[in-house]
């Protein structure tokens, strides 16, 4: 299986300071299809994991443009360019491209 | 715009079976594979398998194979995941999410299963 690796596990930021969070994996996530199916996904306290990423770095409909995603073949990485009170949670990659599909630890989000 | 409606929670002892519905809504045929995942208490996600709900194809985790049976009804558009011999570790969280394309386009409720003597 292919693990994902996430750090920090945990973050504490001020708010409207910045938030990284990286996932690296095991083995490269560029599928035969040419895509990269690494998907982010926030999950706030006592709700479902909603996604904010797709393919590495499309944004979902409704999510703000504070969030970003970048990065290529095994590095990841999730951004907020300045945090907000909604965003505390926990922030999971996952990838799709090899079965069976796997997730990284989670990273739990809060302000400081 | 695609919702998917799951069960209600379920307390089962040790040695029981569970089964969970998710309800689809909105999906056509080619777009609405649905995956199941939980999470027990406090800890991460962990995939479960997939099951087309149109076609009945199911494919299924290894860690799950022999206790997890995942069916459809598709007359109502419903996907079904029953996990049997449960333990204490089967203590989670149980989400519906459709899989569109190696990710996770939408998710269910979640399902709270409790086991527990």
């Amino acid at each position: 299986d292919v693990v994902l690796t996430q750090s920090p596990l945990s973050l504490a930021v001020p708010l409207g300071q910045p938030a990284s969070i990286s996932c690296r994996s095991g083995q490269s996530l560029v599928h035969s299809d040419g895509h990269t199916h690494l998907s982010w996904f926030q999950q706030r306290p006592g709700q479902s994991p909603r996604r904010l990423m797709c393919r590495v770095s499309n944004r979902d409909s409704g999510v703000p443009d504070r969030f970003s995603g970048s990065g290529s073949g095994t590095d990841f990485t999730l951004k907020i360019s300045r945090v907000e009170a909604e965003d505390v949670g926990f922030y999971f990659c996952m990838q799709g491209t090899h079965w069976p599909y796997t997730f990284g630890q989670g990273t739990k989000l809060e302000i400081k | 715009q695609v919702q998917l409606v799951q069960s209600g929670a379920e307390v089962k002892k040790p040695g029981a079976s569970v089964k969970v519905s998710c309800k689809a809504s909105g999906c056509t045929f080619t777009d609405c594979r649905i995956d199941w995942v939980r999470q027990a208490p406090g800890q991460g996600l962990e995939w479960m398998g997939w099951i087309n709900p149109y076609t009945g194809v199911a494919y299924y985790a290894q860690k799950f194979q022999d206790r997890v049976t995942m069916t459809s009804d598709t007359s109502i558009t419903a996907a079904y995941m029953e996990l049997s011999g449960l333990d204490s570790d089967d203590t989670a969280t149980y989400f519906c999410a459709r899989d569109h394309w190696g990710t996770f386009e939408d998710w269910g409720q979640g399902t709270l299963v409790t086991v527990s003597s």
